[in-house]
């Protein structure tokens, strides 16, 4: 069964420090790829998100994500959090014909003022 | 001008009871659907509804029942409630089904906790 693998389940950082969330998926054809964040009592929001085209995407808020096919991976990247990315960061996966929206279990961001 | 509305915010209640759940987007989206996120933030689709028709039902218990009486409403029903109810559960939407490239869109969540 498909499934989606977020390898840090809580992570604390200093301001200005960088950010690297893994993402493994375990589908092998053809997929779509997102980044949702859930910042604290709100609902998700779509950061970016990847379906063809340059493997290295660019969301909101200065987040961007490659895309490895070859490591089945859709790491996100920050170069210098903020005290406002506290939030829990859902890495999610579609198969490009059909199929459900498959998330991770959420890594939770802390990032120390 | 909220996109996804979902009331109510909060679901305070006792085992046993029935209780709904409503949702409203005002995208124009054709698709719905419902999440349950439980207490460790897991995400989990429940059904999903492209233009009034159940396309996805996971293996939900029948006391939950959606229902859709057109493409910009999906409601749940819950009869005789469970401890294990408990959680936030989640509207969306999106312009194309499941397995598309198009994002979903959330609503704020009803966080329901079961007496």
């Amino acid at each position: 069964a498909q499934s989606v693998s977020q390898h840090n389940h809580h992570v604390i950082l200093s301001e200005a420090a960088s950010l690297e969330l893994g993402c493994n998926y375990s589908y092998g054809g053809t997929v779509n790829l997102f980044w949702y964040v859930q910042y604290p009592g709100q609902h998700l929001q779509l950061l970016l998100k990847y379906f063809s085209g340059d493997p290295l995407v660019k969301g909101i808020k200065g987040f961007e994500a490659e895309f490895i096919k070859s490591k089945f991976s859709f790491n996100l990247r920050k170069p210098s959090v903020q005290w406002s990315d506290t939030a829990e960061y859902f890495c999610a996966v579609t198969q490009n014909q059909g199929g459900k929206l498959i998330f991770g279990q959420g890594t939770e961001l802390s990032v120390k003022p | 001008d909220t996109a996804v509305s979902q009331t109510p915010k909060y679901l305070v209640t006792q085992m046993g009871n029935d209780k709904s759940i409503k949702c409203e987007q005002n995208l124009g989206h054709d698709t719905m659907y419902w999440y349950k996120q439980d207490s460790k933030k897991f995400l989990k689709i429940m059904f999903s509804y492209n233009n009034k028709e159940l396309i996805i039902n996971e293996t939900v218990p029948n006391r939950f029942s959606p229902k859709s009486p057109d493409k910009a409403h999906l409601n749940l029903h819950i009869n005789s409630l469970e401890l294990g109810d408990s959680a936030v559960y989640f509207c969306a939407s999106s312009q194309e089904g499941q397995g598309s490239n198009q994002p979903q869109h959330f609503g704020d969540g009803t966080r329901l906790s079961i007496l």
